[in-house]
């Protein structure tokens, strides 16, 4: 079974609401990657933090990493009706081993 | 350039029925990656490939699921007697270098798997 827990399941907004998105590891992990699939699409990759504390900006996303690499962040300000889909994070277990969260699915209302 | 690409992108199987999904990676990736994921679910680790070598097969649910990567480009899973509970799409992941969980990953379009 997954390793990776996420919260919340779903989350609705309202256009130009903020939203956030959290990760939490059972087990410290090297880096943690974060990826968007929109619906009927196929994950695509976001970003990857590495470091213990790393914070990292994409526009209108923040991504945050725990101090002790076991959980992790995503924030999105002023959502917009383009960043519907889900989020999931993942994070390497054995080695070749990607764990993803269940992901949040992200529904925006205009 | 191209992607990852699959094929079929959607099968229909009867229960029983051999069913064989191909993945078509990134050129020159080393690293390919077999998920399946459940509606609402996120993917789950099936198996993977370093070049031709299946280095980790750890996340296959039966022994009816075979994969194989014989020159490692091309990747078929293959699943033998499907059973209902096989329903799912099964995504094709590569990445350019070997595998130690940083290399970012590239997602087929994945192929949509119902059996009846």
């Amino acid at each position: 079974g997954q390793q990776v827990m996420q919260i919340p399941q779903y989350q609705h907004v309202q256009e130009g609401e903020d939203f956030t998105t959290y990760c939490n590891s059972s087990t410290t992990l090297s880096n943690i990657q974060w990826y968007k699939q929109r619906p009927g699409g196929h994950p695509v990759f976001l970003i990857q933090l590495v470091k213990s504390g790393e914070v990292k900006k994409q526009k209108r996303l923040t991504f945050q990493f725990g101090e002790a690499k076991k959980n992790s962040s995503l924030h999105i300000t002023a959502t917009q009706t383009t960043d519907v889909g889900t989020y999931f994070c993942a994070g390497p277990y054995n080695n070749n081993d990607m764990r993803f969260g269940a992901g949040t699915r992200l529904t925006v209302k205009p | 350039g191209a992607g990852v690409s699959q094929s079929p992108r959607y099968k229909v199987a009867k229960r029983g029925q051999d069913v064989a999904l191909r993945c078509d990676p990134i050129s020159g990736h080393v690293s390919l990656f077999w998920y399946q994921q459940a509606l609402g679910q996120g993917p789950e680790f099936l198996t993977y490939f370093q070049n031709e070598a299946q280095l980790d097969k750890s996340g296959l649910p039966s022994d009816r699921f075979f994969a194989e990567r014989p020159e490692g480009s091309v990747s078929t899973l293959k699943i033998q007697r499907t059973q209902q509970e096989d329903s799912a799409v099964y995504l094709c992941a590569s990445s350019l270098e070997v595998a130690g969980g940083q290399e970012t990953q590239y997602f087929g379009p994945g192929t949509r798997l119902l059996v009846l």
